[in-house]
């Protein structure tokens, strides 16, 4: 079965502060594929970064980074001089293989970052 | 940038009445989703259709619920008798066939049952 865990449940910060939200994920399958999605007060779903398990190769887009480890299992989002805009709530998301080809997605319950000027 | 359309934004609806809920997938895309978030909680998986069947579908998803692709561009969520604890946010996704590609999300439907 698949599970995603988001320990932190709300971050404060301030203005350009750097932010590294956690995500945990749990699957038996080889093949899964996680995502982070941002919701900001509007409500829609937003879709920001993917990585394959096959590839552990972070990378960093704009003030985007992401900190994937299978070793220990876990899929960490990074903002780099947060901005006021950046308050939302970012879900992070696995989807594997199930046996069946690819699966929908299980979410983690939210990290809410709250960036005060 | 092509995008995945809910609509209604906001639907309010006796309990006990049936609503449809309606989304037009991004059109090149195969598979199509329903979520659901109650408020202020995690987004949860309702259903996938995929070959003009479903091919997913979670625990919560129950007789009361259908899924229907009437045509070549909308697909449907119908819950037939509304009960309180059905108030939710729904959210329509679509992806391609392609594994790796994230699915995108319509901005939800808003649903209220009194």
């Amino acid at each position: 079965a698949q599970k995603v865990t988001q320990a932190q449940t709300e971050i404060s910060v301030v203005e350009k502060e750097d932010v590294t939200l956690d995500c945990v994920y749990e699957t038996r399958d080889t093949t899964y594929y996680l995502f982070w999605y941002k919701q900001p007060p509007s409500g829609e779903l937003v879709f920001l970064i993917r990585r394959n398990s096959f590839d552990e190769q972070n990378e960093i887009s704009g003030r985007y980074s992401w900190n994937f480890q299978k070793s220990t299992s876990s899929f960490n989002f990074t903002i780099t001089a947060s901005q006021v805009v950046d308050s939302a709530v970012y879900f992070c998301a696995l989807s594997d293989e199930g046996g069946t080809g690819r699966r929908a997605l299980t979410f983690g319950s939210g990290t809410r970052l709250q960036v005060q000027p | 940038e092509p995008e995945v359309t809910q609509t209604p934004s906001h639907q309010v609806t006796q309990m006990g009445q049936e609503v449809i809920l309606r989304c037009v997938p991004i059109s090149n895309h195969l598979y199509f989703y329903w979520y659901r978030q109650i408020l202020g909680q995690k987004v949860e998986f309702l259903v996938s259709f995929y070959n003009n069947e479903i091919s997913e579908k979670s625990e919560i998803f129950d007789d009361q619920f259908s899924v229907e692709r009437p045509d070549g561009s909308n697909f449907t969520l119908k819950i037939r008798s509304t009960k309180l604890e059905d108030s939710a946010m729904y959210f329509c996704a679509s992806r391609t066939e392609v594994r790796n590609q994230p699915q995108h999300f319509g901005d939800g439907t808003r649903l209220s049952i009194l």
